[in-house]
């Protein structure tokens, strides 16, 4: 079994949707929780980033955090063409650099 | 101010041949990585660096070597290609220290990428 689980899509949504994507963890000691976008033929951008449990917003991003499921999840609201990208979940331990991905879930998002 | 520069952009290798792959930060970053990136594998580690002189390894080291004897310089080495190593490389690198900003100091810059394609 991987430590991060997620699904790879692809996700179509009309545009304006409500956006809603996770990932799953299994080990318990992950505390820095981090979602990135990447379009195609680019690397990676950090999009949110969040410390153990709870949610954080930014603009038409929320970052929901669920340690006790070992959850995590990113909403866009209003989605537009744009945002058509795969997005990346990725997540460390404290005290260690190492971070570890999700493979990513491929959105598109339609005019 | 650059960010994070990878050279080449695209290689064609041969089974066997050797080449390494440089990754340059003009941000004073500590911490560098080295990534592949598989259809339907994500972005794994192949090996990191926590600074000058120091390496170790991430979670797909096997037929990779690396070099930091430079703050600003991450190398990433293939001594003897093999087919399995056709992939996109990433290179990334991160401040360890304190930060006001929104997000955190420890955010990832990417740089973008490297296609490797060995026969």
């Amino acid at each position: 079994q991987k430590e991060v689980e997620q699904d790879p899509g692809p996700l179509s949504v009309p545009e304006g949707a409500i956006v809603s994507l996770n990932c799953t963890y299994s080990n318990s000691a992950f505390q820095y929780f981090m979602w990135y976008r990447q379009y195609s033929r680019k690397g990676p951008e950090l999009l949110m980033y969040t410390y153990s449990s709870g949610n954080k917003e930014d603009g038409r991003f929320t970052a929901q955090v669920d340690k006790s499921s070992k959850y995590i999840s990113l909403f866009i609201r209003d989605s537009q063409p744009s945002d058509s990208a795969t997005y990346l979940c990725a997540m460390r331990t404290s005290g260690t650099y190492k971070y570890i991905f999700g493979t990513g879930t491929r959105l598109k998002v339609l005019a | 101010n650059a960010g994070v520069t990878q050279t080449p952009k695209f290689r064609v290798l041969k089974t066997g041949q050797s080449m390494t792959l440089l990754c340059a930060q003009d941000m004073n970053h500590e911490y560098m990585y080295w990534y592949r990136q598989d259809p339907g594998m994500g972005l794994r580690l192949i090996h990191y660096s926590v600074g000058e002189g120091t390496t170790a390894k991430g979670e797909v080291p096997d037929g990779y070597n690396v070099s930091r004897l430079k703050k600003q310089n991450f190398l990433l080495g293939l001594e003897s290609a093999a087919p399995s190593q056709t992939s996109v490389y990433f290179c990334a690198s991160i401040h360890s220290g304190g930060s006001t900003r929104r997000i955190s100091s420890y955010e990832q810059y990417f740089g973008p990428g490297t296609r490797l394609t060995v026969t």
